[in-house]
């Protein structure tokens, strides 16, 4: 059974750093992109970003209004995906989540159930 | 704002059908059959619904159907049941500097 579980959310204040992990079993991790996105309170789904196997470099894309804050690294060893939240304003207040994905043809086959994350002084 | 445009909300009655919209673009959602939906029910993660606009994973039931019209796609949800009280968001892709493009979400009432 394919699993990703999300951990690592905390209560922070801004400016402050944190990293997010999800952990994976189910799949063989080496082949397969991982994506995050996230869900502020009362608002919908925003995609993060994702990265690439390592037989596409372990490239990264990211949304453009984060990729200069949001660090997104991968583990194939431990099947881990993690996401580095850096410079945190209560803004990125949300729960996040990591998705297997995106496929060949451009979707997110299996999610976690997601980590909440509170940035607040 | 998002990409993607979708109704904030949609209802219906048990066992009658629904239509959620996702509105796009030539570059998006009318350039590609990359079109996807998901359910989410608060507190858990998202599930997909819907892939390659109209086809459904193993173990999604047939009451779920999508379809695409241009630069529209459509998830039609029949027979509703209570169970499908959730939230639907849409995605397509956008091409290679616009990989992941997703819909407002769409907030579904069973009555």
């Amino acid at each position: 059974e394919v699993q990703l579980v999300e951990s690592g959310g905390d209560l922070v204040p801004p400016g402050r750093s944190l990293r997010l992990s999800c952990t994976t079993s189910g799949f063989i991790f080496r082949y397969y992109p991982i994506s995050w996105f996230r869900q502020a309170p009362g608002k919908g789904l925003e995609w993060v970003g994702f990265i690439r196997s390592h037989a596409y470099g372990a490239t990264t894309e990211y949304a453009a209004s984060l990729k200069d804050r949001f660090i997104i690294s991968r583990d194939d060893s431990y099947g881990v995906a993690y996401l580095q939240l850096n410079s945190l304003e209560t803004e990125d207040t949300a729960v996040y989540f990591c998705t297997r994905g995106p496929t060949a043809t451009h979707y997110f086959d299996y999610w976690g159930q997601g980590t909440l994350v509170t940035v607040s002084s | 704002q998002s990409a993607l445009t979708q109704p904030p909300s949609a209802s219906g009655s048990p066992g009658q059908s629904v239509t959620i919209s996702c509105t796009g673009t030539s570059s998006d959602v009318g350039g590609y059959n990359y079109v996807s939906w998901y359910q989410h029910h608060p507190g858990q993660g998202p599930k997909l619904l819907i892939y390659e606009v109209s086809k459904r994973p193993s173990g999604v039931p047939d009451r779920f159907s999508g379809s695409k019209s241009g630069a529209t796609a459509s998830l039609t949800v029949s027979g509703l049941q209570a169970e499908d009280e959730a939230d639907y968001y849409c995605n397509s892709y956008g091409g290679f500097n616009n990989f992941v493009v997703f819909g407002g979400g769409t907030k579904l009432t069973v009555l």
